[in-house]
């Protein structure tokens, strides 16, 4: 579960969609999160799902989660240049011994929004 | 408002010095985290701590040190032997692991070296 895999670079037009990727390896993953980094800035949680979903929606933000391939994906309607930020990918291994609360990210996405 | 605090947000340390990096939350969270982030790079978890007084080593615990002798408080030490120190760290919580406990992020701070 230590293995979470991110294409580096995204860059789309505003007013388009984004879609942003991410493999896991993790079958036993309980949760998946995305987080947004802005320049010079900590992590902001955005959104989360449990591994018994298959997709949420929270207004723009729509995750899509397919287990059987370990693949994860962000898409963000509207796309604006607020939002051209590194968006981590994040699994946590659950209850799992001495690992309790870890949470396992890969290396972000850079999104540019081009207006 | 509750939350994570980091500082100072920008460090510079010489050579041979050991430099301490606060961190403090007021969230109640049981468990906190310090992790290193270099460009390009995802973050990499350096130590973290479940309950007071207790602390367990990440991936690149080496020169660096921790301590957790108060709930709200997690300080890191980079140490003279951290040969390769400049990095942007970062720092943060969450409750009692088990379900859904995201983590909550400081800002930053960014080390650098003299």
């Amino acid at each position: 579960g230590e293995d979470v895999e991110q294409s580096l670079f995204l860059s789309v037009r505003e007013g388009d969609s984004s879609v942003i990727n991410c493999t896991y390896t993790d079958s036993s993953s309980t949760y998946l999160y995305w987080y947004k980094q802005e320049p010079g800035a900590g992590l902001q949680l955005l959104t989360y799902i449990f591994s018994n979903m298959d997709m949420k929606q929270d207004q723009r933000l729509t995750v899509l989660l397919n287990k059987k391939d370990k693949h994860l994906s962000l898409r963000i309607a509207d796309t604006q240049t607020g939002d051209s930020a590194i968006y981590f990918c994040a699994e946590s291994m659950g209850a799992r011994g001495s690992t309790l609360g870890r949470l396992y990210f890969g290396r972000g996405t850079q999104l540019t929004v081009w207006p | 408002d509750g939350g994570i605090t980091q500082s100072p947000k920008y460090l510079f340390r010489k050579e041979g010095q050991n430099v301490t990096l606060s961190c403090e939350q007021n969230l109640n969270h049981d468990a906190m985290y310090w992790y290193r982030q270099d460009p390009g790079q995802g973050l990499r978890l350096i130590y973290y701590s479940q309950i007071v007084n207790d602390f367990q080593k990440g991936d690149i615990a080496e020169g660096y040190s921790v301590s957790r002798e108060k709930k709200e408080s997690f300080p890191l030490t980079v140490t003279s032997a951290q040969k390769n120190p400049t990095a942007f760290y970062l720092c943060a919580s969450s409750p009692l692991p088990g379900g859904n406990q995201p983590q909550h992020f400081g800002d930053g701070t960014r080390l650098s070296i003299l």
